[in-house]
């Protein structure tokens, strides 16, 4: 299976900084076939469900503010927030849907307002 | 607008079993994967199963091998979760999930089920 680690676990930034967090998989998730790393990202606030953020790594999905961005290829990812707004106080995790399940998450890290 | 409906949910005790449903709307429900997720309380986010797009392979996470079945029945636009010899480690918020046009393997949440097991 793949393992994957977020980091850090949590995070404290001022509003209208920079939020930068990290993931990184066990193994690449990028094929070769379609030149795409099978890498996503949520954001998860409070009684909520998670909300899909950034798909195919660095693809923002419809709706999602262009302060949310997502790079990275293989078996490295980060999402940054360019500027934190005090909405985007969650949880966020990252998720690899590769070709064989289990379609694994990170843990999550915690994002707050410093 | 697309939406996913889980229902089923509830209390049972150790050993016991329930069936968890997600009726789907708004899109053509045959094309996507679709998935179970889950949630313990105050944890992250655990993929618990899903059934290819035609329903020929399905595929687990191990702590529920042979303990669950997940299977789909595109007329009714429903996929279920039958969950055997639940165990108290089970307890969690049971999200459906299904792909979408850009992506087929994930995308669209429910709003969850609860599941307690506790006797």
């Amino acid at each position: 299976d793949i393992v994957m680690t977020q980091s850090p676990d949590s995070l404290a930034v001022s509003l209208g900084e920079r939020a930068t967090m990290s993931c990184k998989s066990s193994q690449s998730v990028f094929h070769t076939p379609n030149n795409k790393n099978y890498l996503a990202w949520y954001q998860q606030k409070p009684g909520q469900p998670p909300k899909l953020l950034i798909y195919w790594a660095s693809t923002r999905e419809s709706g999602v503010p262009d302060r949310f961005s997502g790079s990275g290829s293989g078996t490295d990812f980060t999402l940054t927030i360019s500027s934190l707004q005090a909405e985007d106080v969650a949880v966020y995790y990252c998720q690899q849907y590769s070709n064989t399940p289990p379609w694994t998450f990170g843990q999550g890290t915690r994002v707050e307002i410093k | 607008e697309v939406q996913l409906v889980e229902s089923g949910g509830g209390l049972v005790q150790p050993g016991g079993s329930l069936r968890l449903s997600c009726a789907a709307s708004g899109f053509t429900f045959s094309t996507f994967y679709m998935s179970w997720v889950r949630q313990a309380p105050g944890k992250g986010l655990e993929w618990v199963a899903n059934i290819k797009l035609d329903g020929s392979e399905r595929n687990y996470v191990d702590s529920v091998k042979g303990r669950f079945t997940i299977s789909r029945d595109d007329a009714k636009h429903s996929v279920y979760l039958q969950m055997n010899s639940l165990r108290t480690e089970d307890t969690a918020v049971y999200y459906c999930t299904s792909g979408m046009s850009e992506v087929w393997e994930i995308g669209h949440w429910g709003q969850g089920t609860l599941v307690t097991v506790s006797s």
